[in-house]
């Protein structure tokens, strides 16, 4: 299917535990983001990738951590969940330029236990 | 570090009445964004709006933007049950990267 789309949708998980997210684009977009969305903070950034191979972080990368291989893909992992890190993730994607705008995945609702 | 405000965060209002969200950001930006999200659903694209002085409107919603007040305001117009919802606006940094508002939920009562 074309578009942008994540797995898990929902995910439970237990405090300590490694939990990878997984996000996927059709578009051949260079630019890629992962946001989580909390009551009373929006959404925030977590990391972002221009390209293959390069990332880095955004306004709340601490227990996070992202790879990008391949241009499609960009998973986010928590490599010890905490249960601060129960929220909505959002992943995107765009192309670079001022006339653009972001395309969002469905969102994994993670909950740590 | 550029900040976002975003006011009300919780609106309810009549169906046909007019009302208007606010969104104040503090540093220069050359793009900004408002989206609408359902519960439980993603992010809808409503607006981009690029230069100062642009306004843009799609049905009973429109959208303008003031750079040097790094103001863009998101008007409702005479508003109906189908646009509850909560509304962010974001405003683009360097690389796309977006910083959003906290969010105004949006209720319109029958």
């Amino acid at each position: 299917d074309a578009g942008i789309t994540q797995s898990p949708r929902y995910k439970i998980t237990e405090t300590g535990r490694q939990v990878t997210l997984m996000c996927h684009q059709t578009w051949s977009h260079s630019y890629m983001f992962w946001y989580r969305q909390d009551l009373g903070h929006g959404l925030r950034l977590i990391y972002y990738s221009a390209a293959a191979d390069i990332t880095d972080k955004g306004e709340v990368p601490d227990g996070y951590v992202v790879s990008r291989s391949k241009t499609e893909n960009f998973p986010l992992t928590l490599e010890s969940a905490t249960r601060s890190q129960t929220s909505v993730y959002f992943c995107a994607s765009s192309v670079p330029g001022p006339n653009t705008e972001a395309f969002f995945g469905q969102g994994t609702r993670l909950t740590v236990v | 570090e550029l900040k976002v405000e975003q006011n009300p965060l919780f609106l309810s209002m009549q169906e046909g009445k007019n009302y208007t969200i606010y969104c104040n950001y503090s540093t220069t930006s050359d793009r900004l964004y408002w989206y609408r999200q359902d519960p439980g659903k993603s992010l809808e694209s409503l607006f981009v709006l690029l230069s100062n002085g642009a306004v843009k409107q799609e049905g009973r919603l429109m959208a303008s933007l003031d750079t040097k007040a790094r103001l863009s305001t998101l008007h409702i117009t005479a508003a109906v049950h189908d646009l509850s919802a909560t509304y962010f606006c974001a405003v683009a940094g360097g690389g796309n990267k977006l910083t959003f508002g906290t969010g105004t939920q949006l209720k319109v009562e029958l």
